[in-house]
């Protein structure tokens, strides 16, 4: 089985600030590679798929890169309402998501 | 407009069978795949299970000796037998519905199930 290891495990940002969070995969996943936020009590939503492929109505000010084993997602200007948890998910070969990153306003 | 949504009971027994039910709106079980990810309280997402559009399976090898997933295409629900629970298995189930095949793009609201006695 594919592993995804995900950092950092948690985020502070200031409002406007740009942040990272990475993915690693164990093997090659070849751009299979999507990110969701998932905020309190809500269902995950897409973000980013195929690495840099931003998902219809979604910010702009994300933006997904990447090849091979690694891969991130950039916010590029934090808001207020991009605190939540970004998750990772390899595609390649079935499925297995990232451990999370926690993303709080500063 | 797609939509899928999970039902099932919100307790069960340690050592019973959980079993849950995805019903689909919007998109055929024929031509396209249906998932089951879940997520213990305060914990990340475990992706548990796949049907395919053609009728197979595949499991998350952790849980492949417990986990069962079938359709009836007819009635548009997916459904999700797992045996053997144990408190550990206590989470929130989603089903959702894959997107350009390698992804996945549609979730439902999700069940809380909780194991206990």
């Amino acid at each position: 089985d594919i592993q995804m290891t995900q950092s950092p495990p948690s985020l502070s940002a200031s409002l406007g600030e740009t942040v990272s969070i990475e993915c690693r995969a164990s093997e090659d996943i070849y751009s299979n590679l999507a990110w969701y936020q998932q905020k309190s009590g809500k269902s995950p939503q897409l973000l980013i798929y195929y690495a840099s492929s931003l998902q219809d109505g979604v910010p702009s000010r994300f933006s997904g890169s990447g090849s091979g084993t690694q891969y991130s997602l950039k916010i590029s200007g934090m808001q207020p309402e991009d605190e939540g948890v970004y998750y990772c998910l390899q595609g390649s070969k079935y499925l297995t998501f990232g451990s999370g990153t926690k993303l709080e306003i500063k | 407009q797609v939509q899928l949504k999970e039902s099932g009971p919100g307790l069960v027994q340690p050592s019973q069978t959980l079993s849950l039910t995805c019903t689909v709106a919007g998109f055929s079980l024929t031509s396209y795949n249906v998932h089951w990810v879940r997520q213990p309280p305060g914990k990340g997402l475990e992706w548990m299970g796949v049907i395919w559009n053609t009728g197979g399976t595949r499991y998350n090898s952790a849980l492949k000796s417990r986990l069962s997933i079938s359709k009836d295409t007819s009635k548009s629900q997916v459904f999700l037998k797992m045996n053997s629970l144990q408190t550990e298995d206590t989470a929130t189930y989603y089903c959702a519905r894959d997107y350009y095949s390698s992804y996945i793009g549609y979730w439902g609201q999700g069940v809380m199930v909780t194991v206990s006695s």
